[in-house]
């Protein structure tokens, strides 16, 4: 069965950098595309960027500048680091996998398992 | 790049059928037939319903069904129950440089 769990700082001060980390179990990290995904209270989902075990990599243009994602293979671990946090980065981080579609053999453009979210709240 | 706009809430009897729009523009929901759709209930993970517009991954009931024309996809719940009340959100691929753009959200009650 596969689980993504994520972990890190629940309290994170302003102008400090977020450092989650996403550890899979049940699947292979190679075998997949990751993703962050965060949701203020009370709000909508944000997609936050994706990373392969390669190393490719691709961020939210809104996030770009302050984000940087990285794998960690033999742990079967994938992680985020937002610099420069306001409260506006306040929210439910989410980690999450890229749906293979195995009738066709191709990643897909959608996420099919998620962790529980872990909540990172910025204040002072 | 703006969110999807996507119905504040959105209502049913248990039975009934609703569908549940996702307006985006030509760079996103209209360029691609890449969207798919999230079932959120309070406190949990969002769960894939739907994706590539009209594709069921195994295990999600055959009473919701995803559609598109034009810039807008449609998620329909058939026979309405309990369970299905619930946020449901829906993301498009928007190309390579953004990637994935997510909806604002609907909320579904069950009467």
């Amino acid at each position: 069965q596969v689980q993504l769990q994520e972990s890190g700082p629940g309290l994170v001060k302003p102008s400090e950098t977020l450092s989650l980390t996403c550890t899979v179990s049940g699947a292979s990290i190679t075998d997949y595309y990751w993703s962050w995904i965060r949701q203020p209270p009370g709000k909508g989902l944000e997609w936050i960027g994706y990373i392969y075990y390669s190393g490719s990599s691709n961020y939210n243009p809104s996030l770009k500048s302050r984000v940087t994602m990285s794998v960690d293979t033999p742990k079967d671990q994938f992680s985020l680091k937002l610099n420069s946090v306001t409260a506006a980065d306040t929210a439910v981080y989410y980690c999450a996998r890229h749906y293979y579609d195995i009738l066709t053999g191709y990643y897909t453009d959608a996420f099919d398992m998620w962790g529980q979210g872990t909540m990172v709240t910025v204040s002072s | 790049q703006s969110a999807l706009t996507q119905p504040a809430p959105a209502s049913g009897s248990p039975g009934q059928s609703i569908t549940i729009s996702c307006t985006g523009t030509s760079s996103d929901v209209g360029s691609y037939n890449l969207v798919s759709w999230y079932q959120q209930h309070p406190g949990k993970a969002p769960k894939l319903m739907i994706y590539e517009g009209s594709k069921r991954p195994s295990g999600v009931s055959n009473r919701f069904s995803g559609s598109k024309s034009g810039n807008t996809a449609s998620l329909a719940i058939s026979g309405l129950q309990a369970e299905d009340e619930a946020d449901y959100y829906c993301c498009s691929y928007a190309g390579s440089s953004t990637c994935y753009v997510f909806g604002t959200g609907t909320k579904v009650t069950v009467l």
